[in-house]
């Protein structure tokens, strides 16, 4: 299986300021990685598809890059509703596997 | 608008089998533009994913789980389900229905509410 590291596992910040959390593959998986938002008690929701592209209704806020087998998620000029957990996920080699969060909290 | 819905029970006995059922509204499972998934998250943890099938009937599934697993489709209902065998109290989480794009990097861009199944006798 195809080994996801993410981190922070947990990252403080305050409104308005920009973060970045990433996550690194155990081998190259052709930007066939994803991007989730979890609040407690909810379903996950896409924000990033394919390392780069956003989801359909989707603030611009949010963005993605990858380099090699790093890849990274960017929220700028953090709102309320940004400070939950965040999940990547790889679908390159079954099983489709997700990383263990990055947990985006309020300073 | 995609709605996805889980139904079953909540409480499941040790070694019994687990049976749920995802009621899609707002789209059809026989479009071939998606996969259709199963993913569990435990509390406190990652999102797991169980299995998925296409709407000709072809699933796959997690190696980790693929002895105890089994998904279905009714395209008439418009449902698919998941049935998983033998379970013991690893297997309480909160389970979730999803659409899968698989031409967009097989997102996950529509997702049930999700419903808790405790494993307990």
């Amino acid at each position: 299986d195809i080994q996801m590291t993410q981190s922070p596992s947990s990252l403080s910040a305050s409104l308005g300021d920009s973060v970045t959390m990433t996550c690194r593959t155990s081998q190259n998986i052709n930007s066939y990685l994803n991007w989730y938002q979890q609040h407690p008690g909810k379903a996950p929701k896409l924000l990033i598809y394919g390392a780069t592209n956003l989801q359909s209704g989707v603030s611009s806020r949010f963005s993605g890059s990858e380099s090699g087998t790093d890849f990274s998620l960017t929220i700028s000029s953090l709102q309320p509703e940004d400070f939950a957990t965040y999940f990547c996920q790889q679908i390159s080699s079954p099983p489709i596997t997700f990383g263990q969060g990055t947990r985006l909290e309020m300073k | 608008q995609v709605q996805l819905q889980e139904s079953g029970p909540g409480l499941v006995k040790p070694s019994e089998t687990l049976s749920l059922t995802c009621t899609v509204s707002g789209d059809s499972v026989s479009s071939g533009h998606y996969y259709w998934s199963w993913i569990r998250q435990p509390p406190g943890k990652e999102p797991e994913w169980i299995g998925d099938i296409y709407y000709s009937g072809n699933a796959n599934y997690n190696p980790s789980l693929e002895s105890r697993v089994s998904i279905s489709i009714e395209t008439s209902k418009n449902q698919f389900s998941l049935r998983l065998n033998f379970v013991t109290a690893a297997d309480t989480a909160v389970y979730y229905c999803a659409r899968q794009r698989w031409q967009y990097s097989s997102s996950l861009d529509y997702w049930g509410q999700g419903t808790l199944v405790t494993v307990s006798s």
